[in-house]
């Protein structure tokens, strides 16, 4: 059975940072494209992030209001996703879900989300 | 960008009943990859269908996918107790890498 836990959700102030990890069972990880995606009341469901396989040597991709502020990365040693961010802002608040990518573009698997709160 | 609309916004319905979703790509989706998530009050999306219109592993059959290019539907033949929930379309393929739907709310009439 597929099991993705999230943690690393708090309150941070806006400019701060924050590490989100992921953590992977049930599947082989490591041959698995993983996502971020947030999920707010006033944006709905936002893909944030894409990470591929290492053994792809691709570049990951971000959309326009993220990129060059989050980071994806994963550690196939430890089956762990991660999500840096830096220069939060208020807009980022959302609850955070890492989510396993299948063949055809689906996200077969979420976490059961980490809420991050960004706010003076 | 691929922008994603769903219809109706809220679809109020009784068990038993069958449920229609419209979800309309402002244009056409790379590969048919349009896939189909329910949501839960609590809980995180599950998905129902890939591809436009295979069934994830353990979905009842009572889901069904279709459509292609821009126009793609969700039915539910009959509604159960436990369909009653908020379900999303999303598309894979083009900048953004994934687009998802506003989102129709199924409940209970």
């Amino acid at each position: 059975e597929v099991q993705l836990v999230e943690s690393g959700g708090a309150l941070v102030k806006p400019g701060g940072s924050l590490r989100l990890s992921c953590t992977a069972s049930g599947f082989d990880f490591s041959n698995v494209y993983m996502n971020w995606v947030r999920q707010s009341p006033e944006k709905g469901l936002e893909w944030i992030a894409l990470i591929h396989r290492d053994v792809d040597s691709r570049p990951s991709l971000y959309p326009t209001p993220v990129r060059g502020r989050f980071t994806i990365s994963r550690d196939d040693s430890r089956n762990t996703l991660y999500l840096q961010m830096n220069s939060l802002k208020i807009e980022d608040t959302a609850v955070y879900y890492c989510s396993s990518q299948g063949y055809l573009g689906e996200l077969t698997g979420w976490g059961q989300g980490t809420l991050v709160t960004v706010s003076s | 960008e691929i922008v994603l609309t769903q219809s109706p916004g809220t679809l109020s319905l009784s068990p038993g009943e069958r449920a229609t979703l419209s979800c309309r790509a402002s244009q056409s989706v790379h590969n048919n990859y349009l896939a189909w998530y329910q949501q839960k009050p609590g809980q995180s999306p599950k998905l129902l269908i890939s591809g436009a219109s295979r069934r994830a592993t353990g979905i009842p059959d009572r889901f069904i996918g279709s459509g292609s290019g821009t126009d793609f539907t969700l039915t539910i033949s009959r509604l159960e107790p436990e369909d009653f929930a908020v379900y999303y379309c999303q598309q894979y393929g083009d900048s953004p890498i994934f687009t998802f739907g506003p989102g129709t709310k199924v409940d209970i009439k």
